[in-house]
C-alpha cells in the first residue's frame, strides 16, 4: 500500500546531540511536511518541501533544519535539541492540493 | 489567514450515548475539512474529509460530519459511542491549492465511560 513511514518510532537523545529524523514515502507526492505536536497540543507547522523547494516557517527555529534529497525522503535534523523540543514529530505528504494529505504514524523524540 | 475553534477541551459520554464534536473555522473560500483521531502516543488518523458535494460525509468508524456553510461549521457526530473511541480528535482546515498547510484546532479529548 502507499504510504507515509516515519523512522524510528521513537527516538531517545541527549541534550545538546544532534538528532536525524527520517520520512519516506511511495505516494509520489510533491510536497511533504514537517509538523511538530507536544503533549496535549495541536500539530504545528515547521516548514514544507513542494518539490525542491524548502518553505519555513515564521516562528520556526533555526535550531531545526530539513533535507529533501529526492522526491522520496525527507529528513527533520534538530541541531541541538533543547529539552523543549520534545514532541512527536509528523511527516506529512500532500498531492496538487489538500485532498491527498497524508500522514506518517510520526516520531517521539525524547530529550534527556 | 485559517483558523479552527474546537471549543470543547473534553467531553465525556457514556458507552452507547450519542457524540457531537464541534467545530468551526474561520476562511475566506471553500476550504477542506478534515477530522483526525489520535489515541495516545500514536500518529494521527484520518476520520473523514470534505472537499464539496455532499455535506453529510460519512467516515471511518462509524462517525459522520456535516458541513453547515452558513454556519462555518463541520461537526463530528456518532450515533452510539464504543469505548475504543476514547482519543483525541481534530479538526482541520487546509485550502484549495498546491501546497496547502492544514490548520488544527486545538483538540477535543473524548474519555467513555462504562
Amino acid at each position: 500500500d502507499a504510504m507515509v513511514i516515519q523512522n524510528p518510532r521513537y527516538q531517545v537523545t541527549q541534550f545538546g546531540k544532534p538528532v536525524t529524523l527520517s520520512c519516506s514515502q511511495t505516494l509520489n507526492h510533491n510536497v511533504m511536511y514537517w509538523y511538530q505536536q507536544k503533549s496535549s497540543q495541536a500539530p504545528k507547522l515547521l516548514f514544507h518541501y513542494y518539490d525542491k523547494d524548502f518553505n519555513n516557517e515564521a516562528d520556526t527555529p533555526d535550531n531545526f533544519q530539513s533535507r529533501r534529497p529526492n522526491t522520496s525522503f525527507c529528513f527533520l535534523d534538530i541541531r541541538s535539541p533543547g529539552l523543549g523540543d520534545a514532541a512527536m514529530y509528523l511527516c506529512a505528504t500532500a498531492g496538487t492540493d489538500a485532498g491527498g494529505y497524508t500522514f506518517g504514524s510520526g516520531t517521539r523524540l525524547t530529550v534527556v | 489567514a485559517q483558523s479552527v475553534t474546537q471549543p470543547d477541551i473534553h467531553i465525556t459520554v457514556s458507552e452507547g450515548a450519542s457524540l457531537e464534536l464541534r467545530c468551526n473555522y474561520s476562511y475566506g473560500a471553500t476550504p477542506y475539512l478534515f477530522w483526525y483521531v489520535q489515541s495516545p502516543g500514536q500518529g494521527l488518523q484520518l476520520l473523514l474529509k470534505y472537499f464539496s458535494g455532499d455535506t453529510l460525509v460519512q467516515g471511518i468508524k462509524g462517525f459522520e460530519a456535516e458541513f453547515k456553510r452558513s454556519q462555518s461549521s463541520f461537526n463530528l457526530r456518532k450515533p452510539s459511542v464504543h469505548w475504543s473511541d476514547a482519543a483525541e480528535y481534530f479538526c482541520a482546515v487546509g485550502y484549495i491549492g498546491t501546497a496547502s498547510k492544514l490548520t488544527f484546532g486545538t483538540g477535543t479529548r473524548l474519555q467513555v465511560t462504562l
